[in-house]
């Protein structure tokens, strides 16, 4: 079945960690995107890439990484200098139609929790 | 700018009533719209979508949706709710290159 995956599930981060989230599609899309979820304030766009090797800022970029070194793959580094980190985070892909995003396919999720 | 705008952050309603939930938009072109539904620790699934023509559009679970360029508007309707509506709704316009998201509407069903 074609869809998106993340993992882990859950994650917990000591204080001064990175960590990485994985983000795997197999729905030959080229667009992919991060989010961030908290209560009350719905998804804020982190990164997103259009293109294998290029991606962009979206609006809260500061202290999270990303790299797009495959079409199947965008995967999240959120570092030490991300302050409040705890936070529900999607990933998703998309066709996109001359520049316009189509329908965004969301993967499950991870819940990363800092200690 | 571009934004979207979802006035009803928590909106309650009895089974077998009817529903509607409010989605305003600036866009400047003509605007790509969206309906997703959301699960508690869930990833986002599609309602349905507007990109032309017809401008009430039907979707999954039994929504629709009708587009309102005079009013700026993409509400969202169902006649009859079921428990299992419950769950937290997010409009969404296409953007260049990426999307702009209301915050959402969390509905709660009583039975």
């Amino acid at each position: 079945d074609g869809g998106i995956t993340q993992s882990p599930k859950y994650l917990f981060r000591k204080e001064g960690q990175n960590v990485t989230l994985s983000c795997e599609q197999n729905l030959n899309h080229d667009a992919m995107y991060w989010y961030r979820q908290d209560p009350g304030q719905g998804l804020r766009l982190i990164y997103y890439s259009q293109i294998v090797n290029d991606f962009q800022k979206g609006d809260i970029a500061e202290g999270y990484s990303v790299s797009r070194e495959k079409k199947e793959s965008f995967p999240l580094t959120v570092t030490s200098a991300q302050k409040n980190p705890t936070a529900f985070y999607l990933c998703a892909s998309s066709i996109a139609r001359r520049r316009i995003p189509d329908t965004q396919y969301f993967g499950p999720g991870t819940r990363l929790t800092v200690l | 700018a571009q934004s979207v705008t979802q006035p009803d952050i928590h909106i309650t309603v009895s089974e077998g009533a009817s529903l509607e939930l409010r989605c305003n938009y600036s866009y400047g072109a003509t605007p790509y719209l969206f309906w997703y539904v959301q699960s508690p620790g869930q990833g986002l699934q599609l309602l349905l979508k507007y990109f032309s023509g017809d401008t009430l559009v039907q979707g999954i679970k039994g929504f629709e949706a009708e587009f309102k360029r005079s009013q700026s508007s993409f509400n969202l309707r169902k006649p009859s709710v079921h428990w299992s509506d419950a769950a937290e709704y997010f409009c969404a316009v296409s953007g260049t290159y990426k999307y702009i998201f209301g915050t959402g509407t969390r509905l709660k069903v009583l039975a």
